[in-house]
């Protein structure tokens, strides 16, 4: 198994520019999570999705943040515009559906606004 | 609602100490929790976990037992490697009109030392 894949595992980009994250969960998991990470506030749910539906997104911190998921083997997060407050590392996780199973997590998106 | 307190780090070991990470909880309902790992640069991975209390969650010489009357869940090791090296979480799922999300403590970052 090939686990959750993201990408871009690394990107910089000047505050402005629209941000597009990518997410492939694991094949069969129903559950696919967006965390942020920072130093100052830890790990964040930003929003998740059941069987490709937003089910809560009151994390999204701003309107300037989207999320999708077009079918059940991709999602995107959006930035749009991009600030130098958003710089963080922005998890994609998957879970395959009962109560208690495992969450498991990408390797993260690093982004740096400057 | 639902919370996880974690002790202060970072920890600093010599390598073959006796290491233990404190962690409590708050919950609405009845929790499963888990301990993750996260080590330089890379996502979280699940280390270790419990669904019901007096359960004991083991792997990799790490162990943690669920204690519902103390609402906590310390992760100990008895002799710690260089490579144990890492930040760890604290943290629970409550199930609840099909929420799965999981609620973070802060973390724990951990340096063994040869």
């Amino acid at each position: 198994d090939a686990g959750v894949i993201q990408s871009p595992r690394h990107e910089v980009t000047e505050m402005g520019q629209e941000v597009t994250l990518r997410c492939k969960p694991i094949s069969g998991h129903d559950y696919l999570f967006w965390y942020r990470q920072t130093m100052m506030r830890g790990l964040e749910l930003l929003i998740y999705f059941n069987n490709n539906v937003p089910i809560d997104d009151s994390g999204m911190p701003e309107d300037r943040f989207s999320a999708k998921m077009p079918n059940a083997s991709f999602s995107t997060l959006k930035i749009q515009p991009s600030e130098p407050r958003d710089s963080a590392v922005y998890f994609c996780a998957s879970q395959g559906g009962y109560f208690g199973n495992t969450i498991y997590f990408g390797e993260g998106s690093w982004l740096t606004v400057v | 609602g639902n919370s996880v307190t974690q002790m202060e780090g970072p920890v600093t070991l010599s390598e073959e100490a006796f290491l233990t990470i404190n962690c409590t909880y708050t919950a609405t309902g009845y929790p499963s929790l888990f301990w993750y790992v996260q080590y330089p640069g890379e996502g979280l991975q699940l280390l270790l976990k419990a669904t019901k209390a007096d359960d004991k969650g083991s792997n990799k010489g790490f162990e943690a037992t669920y204690r519902k009357e103390t609402t906590s869940f310390h992760l100990e090791k008895g002799s710690v490697q260089v490579s144990d090296s890492a930040v760890y979480f604290c943290a629970l799922t409550v199930s609840g009109a099909g929420s799965y999300q999981l609620t973070f403590g802060k973390g724990t970052k951990l340096s063994v030392i040869p």
